[in-house]
């Protein structure tokens, strides 16, 4: 079991260009959460899915970001027009089913994002 | 307040020496998990709690939905055990399976 993997490991963009992170969840997994680490505001929900269906993205600001689940063993997270304020270390997890008596979250090992 | 208050802030402790950490809830929560963040950024999970305690070896964690709370006990403190410390909580309420975290533990352990 490699667990969640996540590419590329560190990602540097210009402002203004796009950015596009990956995620491939633990086989078997359900849930796939996306979560953005800053030193400022610290870890932060940004959206997540289930069965592949995105089930809550209040997390997500509204304009430029986007994630998509288009089969079940990857999830994308867009960034269009990247700003230097998105620089972050973005992390995904999965579990292996909400509703499951014990929903751990087990995470990647992230992406670093630097806009410059 | 915050949704989830966890402190201290920052710890120091020798080799061999005991502490706690705890985190503290606006609300009730479904469960909490416990998370070690390495010198590389990796999130390892420790411990995910509905209720009660858990122990593993050299940890033990400590959850009380009710009194809004939980705790986190390092026994004989290695160096290895060097990082951030996480507390990350799942609401009780509808579809909310996001978890929400606390600002960290900073632990250092000297010899």
């Amino acid at each position: 079991n490699a667990g969640v993997i996540q590419t590329p490991r560190h990602k540097v963009t210009g402002k203004g260009q796009e950015a596009t992170l990956w995620c491939e969840p633990i086989s078997g997994h359900s849930a796939v959460f996306w979560y953005r680490q800053t030193i400022v505001q610290g870890l932060e929900f940004l959206t997540y899915f289930r069965n592949q269906a995105p089930i809550d993205d209040s997390g997500m600001p509204k304009e430029r970001f986007s994630a998509q689940m288009p089969n079940q063993s990857h999830s994308t997270l867009k960034i269009q027009s990247t700003q230097p304020q998105d620089s972050a270390v973005y992390l995904c997890a999965s579990s292996l089913d909400v509703w499951a008596t014990q929903d751990t979250q087990y995470f990647g090992p992230g992406t670093r994002l630097l806009v410059l | 307040g915050m949704p989830v208050e966890q402190n201290p802030p920052a710890l120091s402790l020798y080799e061999g020496a005991d502490s706690g950490l705890r985190c503290n809830f606006s609300t009730t929560m479904k469960s909490v998990q416990w998370f070690q963040q390495n010198h590389r950024g990796r999130l390892i999970t420790l411990f995910y709690l509905a209720q009660g305690t858990k122990e593993n070896g050299r940890l033990k964690s400590t959850f009380n939905s009710k009194e809004r709370y939980s705790t986190l006990h390092i026994k004989d403190a290695q160096l290895e055990d060097s990082g951030t410390y996480f507390c990350a909580a799942e609401g009780s309420g509808g579809s909310n399976y996001k978890l929400t975290f606390g600002k960290g533990t900073l632990l250092t352990v000297t010899p």
